[in-house]
């Protein structure tokens, strides 16, 4: 079955303390990329990737840090982690054909 | 990207088909119109998407007027589970593969 999975679905933690996000998907995809929901603000998109060592910003990369040595897998890095940072965090895959990009169910990251 | 506008809410019954209209007044000609769909605090789903011709899948149609300055998306037979954030976008080549959220509508189905 064609996945984007994201661990941890929970977390919360505390100010300051490095996190990791994983994010992997079995289709192959060249394409990935995390975003963030805030209420009122949307989806908005922090990081992406357009293959193996290829990153760039999105539009929210302020305190995110992300990797992609691998094609299946782009963990979302939080080094000090924020309150403001609180937030719902989707990763999304997709190939380069502008056809549908497949999302993640969700990490729901709480900092306190 | 051009912008696009939703109403915030819509209420179906069930069984009834759902019409969820879209206004991209400013897509230009290489630009797409997708469809996505967020139950609850889920992922976000895919849809459908479109260029200028009609589009149908086995979960629901894209109706793009011949001007491409709105689009409808019906889905035939709306149940319980289709209850959900409904976002159309619209996405042009070259750009970095990024979808554009806005606030989407708000589909709830009644029994």
């Amino acid at each position: 079955e064609a996945q984007v999975t994201q661990n941890p679905r929970y977390l919360i933690t505390v100010t300051g303390k490095k996190l990791t996000v994983t994010c992997s998907q079995n289709m192959n995809h060249e394409y990935m990329s995390w975003y963030r929901q805030d209420p009122g603000l949307g989806l908005r998109q922090i990081y992406y990737s357009m293959n193996v060592e290829v990153t760039d910003k999105g539009d929210v990369p302020e305190g995110y840090k992300v990797s992609r040595k691998e094609k299946r897998n782009f963990p979302l890095i939080l080094e000090s982690p924020s309150p403001n940072q609180t937030s719902l965090y989707f990763c999304a895959s997709s190939d380069f054909t502008y056809t549908e990009a497949f999302f993640g169910q969700g990490t729901r990251l709480t900092v306190v | 990207d051009a912008k696009t506008t939703q109403p915030p809410s819509m209420d179906c019954a069930e069984g009834r088909a759902a019409n969820l209209p879209c206004n991209h007044s400013t897509i230009s000609g290489n630009e797409y119109v997708y469809w996505y769909r967020q139950i609850h605090s889920q992922g976000p789903q895919y849809i459908i998407h479109g260029l200028k011709n009609n589009e149908t899948n086995e979960m629901a149609s894209l109706i793009i007027t011949e001007d491409r300055k709105s689009s409808t998306l019906i889905l035939p037979h709306a149940t319980l589970r289709d209850t959900a954030v409904y976002y159309c976008i619209v996405r042009g080549l070259g750009s970095n593969y990024k979808l554009t959220f806005g606030k989407g509508t708000l589909l709830t189905v009644n029994p």
